[in-house]
């Protein structure tokens, strides 16, 4: 069964100070790994997508990075804007489906 | 930009009614999907389809069905409504392909009570 953990559950930061959060997961065979941000009473809003490790996404202050095990998304001097909840999802082989984890949610602190 | 439009923010019913929840997405994907999400228990696919009058189970098809008639519109059904599926609903929509995100709509939160 596809697994994918999310750590930490919530994170708060001051305004300017970059950190990572963290999405393991197991699973049968990646096909992709995809990132979205969830804004309080809103849908998930698509970010990145990565295919293979080694591989690295940029956006504004998010850059997300990829190995065989897991993916970060790094923060670089956050603003009070990026506080949302952060969802990674796995996709496997031969499967139209999403797994998801639980989210980390951030509050970047003005 | 995709747009996924779900037809009620809010909606509150009682046990054992019958319970529509409708999904209309304007970009002409082929896939479409029917989550929950919940505290701790993140999104969890009820069902998804991947073209017109097809459907197939996700993790917790239990208590639903789904009917699509047509390309753009995916309905959730909850045959008989009870507490436990008090929930944010989330319709989602992707082209086909491994490398297509799926598209979400901004949720239908149920209350059974």
């Amino acid at each position: 069964e596809d697994q994918v953990t999310q750590s930490p559950e919530a994170l708060r930061l001051q305004e300017g100070e970059s950190s990572s959060l963290n999405c393991s997961y197991t699973v049968s065979g990646l096909r992709g790994l995809f990132w979205y941000r969830q804004d309080p009473g809103k849908g998930p809003e698509f970010l990145f997508t990565l295919y293979s490790a080694g591989e690295e996404k940029e956006k504004e202050r998010l850059k997300a990075t990829l190995t065989k095990k897991e993916s970060f998304l790094h923060i670089t001097a956050p603003k009070p804007e990026d506080s949302a909840t952060y969802l990674c999802a796995v996709r496997t082989f031969g499967n139209e489906k999403l797994t998801f984890g639980t989210g980390t949610r951030l509050t970047i602190i003005p | 930009d995709v747009k996924v439009t779900q037809s009620s923010r809010y909606l509150v019913k009682r046990t054992g009614e019958k319970v529509f929840l409708e999904c209309v997405q304007d970009m002409d994907h082929e896939n479409m999907f029917w989550y929950r999400q919940d505290p701790g228990l993140g999104l969890r696919l009820i069902y998804f389809s991947y073209d017109v009058k097809m459907k197939e189970k996700g993790d917790i098809p239990e208590g639903y069905s789904v009917s699509r008639e047509k390309k753009e519109r995916f309905s959730l059904i909850l045959e008989s409504a009870s507490t436990n599926q008090t929930s944010m609903y989330l319709c989602a929509s992707s082209l086909s392909g491994y490398n297509q995100p799926q598209h979400f709509g901004d949720g239908t939160r149920l209350s059974i009570l």
